[in-house]
């Protein structure tokens, strides 16, 4: 069965370094999306990618994170300078098409920033 | 800006016996609602889902209950399983026609299923 994946399962980083999350989502899909879930919160929408470009972002978004397909398979999201607040599970979910079809989520990045 | 709330951070209850889980949302513009269980270390499964001009899916022992009215949905799990044990979240989606199709979760419950 399909599935998105995601690398590494845990990073642990400094405060103030760069980090890149990446994912492969399921091969066939156009949407992407990353969410995150600070420990004993709920999942949050971080941001939104349709045809190669940003369709929508939340306000946790801001200029330190960004996102990339670079190529085909690969959706990468990148924090400039971590800060200890940065530290929480990240998923990454892509969906096939438009409409009411469920997104499906990898099994998520800890990132720990100390 | 809590739009979609799961006001029970917990529930337990005996294997074979009905699990009801509970959401609530507050914008009357969601049309999509799905259900997704998450285990610990790992991403959210996908369940079950409703569209807003439905107020019933099934799927085996899982089915979804939606009260536009009342802005309120349920998931109903019988008979319950000690392997359906894990967190559920209730997530809806603003606007399916967009190219976002992102969706807004609630905190969570955490269903116990005893033997």
């Amino acid at each position: 069965e399909p599935e998105v994946t995601q690398t590494p399962s845990h990073q642990v980083t400094q405060m103030g370094q760069e980090v890149i999350l990446r994912c492969v989502p399921i091969s066939n899909h156009l949407y992407f999306y990353w969410y995150r879930q600070i420990l004993g919160q709920k999942v949050e929408f971080l941001v939104s990618f349709y045809n190669n470009e940003i369709s929508e972002k939340s306000e946790i978004f801001d200029d330190q994170f960004s996102v990339e397909r670079p190529d085909g398979s690969n959706f990468t999201l990148k924090i400039r300078s971590t800060k200890l607040e940065d530290s929480a599970m990240y998923f990454c979910a892509s969906r096939a098409r438009k409409g009411n079809t469920e997104a499906f989520f990898g099994q998520g990045t800890r990132l720990t920033v100390v | 800006d809590q739009q979609v709330k799961q006001n029970s951070p917990s529930l337990s209850v005996q294997e074979g016996r009905i699990s009801i889980l509970n959401c609530d949302y507050t914008n009357s513009m969601f049309d999509y609602f799905l259900w997704y269980k998450k285990y610990p270390a790992e991403g959210p499964t996908f369940l079950i889902s409703i569209s807003s001009i439905k107020d019933k899916n099934e799927d085996g022992r899982f089915t979804v209950f939606l009260n536009k009215s009342a802005k309120h949905l349920s998931l109903h799990i019988v008979p319950s399983q000690p392997g359906d044990s894990a967190v559920y979240f209730c997530a809806a989606s603003p606007d399916t026609t967009s190219n976002t199709g992102k969706l807004i979760f609630g905190q969570g419950t955490t269903l116990q299923v005893k033997p």
